[in-house]
């Protein structure tokens, strides 16, 4: 059981490149989340699914879209990447309910130069 | 908007010592609280959550958090830390209304010394 898989696990991107980042969970969860986690700050939620077909914007939300075009799949595209940017990126899932723990996944690290 | 506070930085104890992190959230509704910890190079595991009831829970390893509604309190304790127990800890909280949007503290980082 593999749980949440994040690739890449490790990129550098240059400023104005693209990439996008997957997530695949195997547990049949109903949400999804992509958060990222900067030093002294935690973790602050980028976008977030509630289900297939479905996204909506969490905390810091610019310069990132995604997609979930599959229950188990949930895409995180940096258009034109920036220094910003650089950072490690969490993908998380859930079962669907306001006290259901969130399982992450092992993190991408994203660095722009 | 909910916020969560974690006052501790960063905690240094020798093996056997009593662990406290402190974690202090900002909502005036009902809550569930969570605690994660991330140890090095690895993501966030769940160590223990409170949703309703007792408001001593036990989790994982040894650890429990209390919570005090009064305070608007959820600190984690250990009565010994191991040198495994080196890591970074989050605390985490999300109204128990609609959609679970967990909002997250800084974090404390713990190192313990064999």
């Amino acid at each position: 059981n593999a749980g949440v898989t994040q690739t890449p696990k490790f990129r550098v991107l240059k400023t104005g490149q693209s990439m996008t980042l997957l997530c695949a969970q195997d547990m049949n969860h109903e949400y999804m989340y992509w958060y990222r986690q900067d030093p002294g700050m935690g973790l602050r939620l980028i976008h977030y699914s509630v289900g297939e077909g479905t996204t909506a914007k969490g905390e810091v939300p610019d310069g990132y879209n995604v997609s979930r075009l599959k229950k188990q799949n949930f895409l995180l595209g940096l258009e034109s990447a920036a220094p910003s940017q650089t950072s490690v990126y969490f993908c998380a899932s859930s079962y669907e309910g306001v006290n259901q723990p969130q399982h992450f996944g092992d993190g991408t690290r994203l660095s722009i130069l | 908007a909910q916020s969560v506070s974690q006052h501790n930085h960063h905690v240094i104890l020798s093996e056997a010592a009593s662990l406290e992190l402190g974690c202090n959230y900002s909502y005036g509704g009902t809550v569930n609280l969570f605690w994660y910890v991330q140890y090095p190079g690895q993501h966030l595991q769940l160590l223990l959550k409170y949703f309703s009831g007792d408001p001593l829970v036990k989790g994982i390893k040894g650890f429990e958090a209390e919570f005090i509604k009064s305070k608007f309190s959820f600190n984690l304790r250990k009565p010994s830390v191991q040198w495994s127990d080196t890591a970074e800890y989050f605390c985490a909280v999300n109204a128990n209304t609609g959609f679970q949007k967990l909002v997250f503290g800084t974090g404390t980082r713990l190192l313990v010394s064999p």
